[in-house]
């Protein structure tokens, strides 16, 4: 089993839709990442978490650490956003390691 | 300057040659990092340099040499490779090794190895 899993592991919307994309891990952790990648590679980092609730535009991040559960939220959703996106933890007693999780492809349509 | 900068894009060689995939940053960054990753797959981390030293080599085959000639500066060499060496390699900085911090990814550059 994974430390890190995703799901969904694909995704359609419709554009204005929103996404929810969950993320569970099953090790101890310092930080969560969500990183955005588009056809083509290169990687955005979208959040680094550590408890609670990010906001940044039409995105959201929220971290539950009992629980050991992350979901990225997107409102509105838009062609733009299709892209894959990646869960990463930062396991604890290491450093900058990440630990990737497997990725949700979201395309949203028109 | 946010960027992590990586060239080439793109690199065609054959399994006799010798080349260089290089990265740079501006950021005052004190760790880099070196990923492979295969189609459809995530990121495989392979090195950490963290203030010009090599700190992680998650047991990358001989063929594959890195070099951290400043704190700028990333270079991944590479000879004999083989065709499942094809890949997009990706380049990432951070702060710091120590604490959590957010890695900045470079473009990639987009292997084959023929």
């Amino acid at each position: 089993k994974n430390e890190v899993e995703q799901s969904p592991q694909n995704l359609t919307a419709q554009e204005g839709e929103f996404i929810t994309i969950n993320c569970s891990y099953s090790v101890g952790i310092s930080a969560l990442h969500w990183l955005q990648q588009h056809p083509g590679g290169g990687i955005v980092s979208l959040f680094m978490l550590s408890s609670g609730k990010k906001k940044h535009g039409r995105l959201i991040a929220t971290i539950n650490i009992q629980e050991k559960h992350s979901s990225l939220h997107i409102t509105a959703s838009h062609p733009r956003d299709s892209a894959v996106y990646i869960c990463a933890v930062r396991t604890t007693g290491t450093a900058s390691k990440l630990t990737f999780g497997t990725g949700t492809r979201l395309q949203v349509t028109l | 300057d946010t960027e992590v900068t990586q060239t080439p894009k793109h690199l065609v060689m054959g399994m006799t040659n010798k080349k260089s995939l290089k990265c740079e940053q501006h950021m005052g960054h004190r760790a880099m990092y070196w990923y492979k990753q295969k189609a459809k797959k995530p990121p495989e981390l392979m090195f950490v340099y963290s203030y010009e030293k090599l700190s992680i080599n998650e047991s990358v085959p001989s063929r594959f040499s890195p070099e951290c000639p400043n704190s700028s500066l990333l270079n991944l060499h590479l000879h004999a490779l083989q065709p499942e060496d094809s890949a997009l390699y990706l380049c990432a900085s951070s702060h710091n090794f120590i604490f959590p911090n957010e890695q900045f990814f470079g473009p990639g550059t987009r292997l084959t190895v023929l």
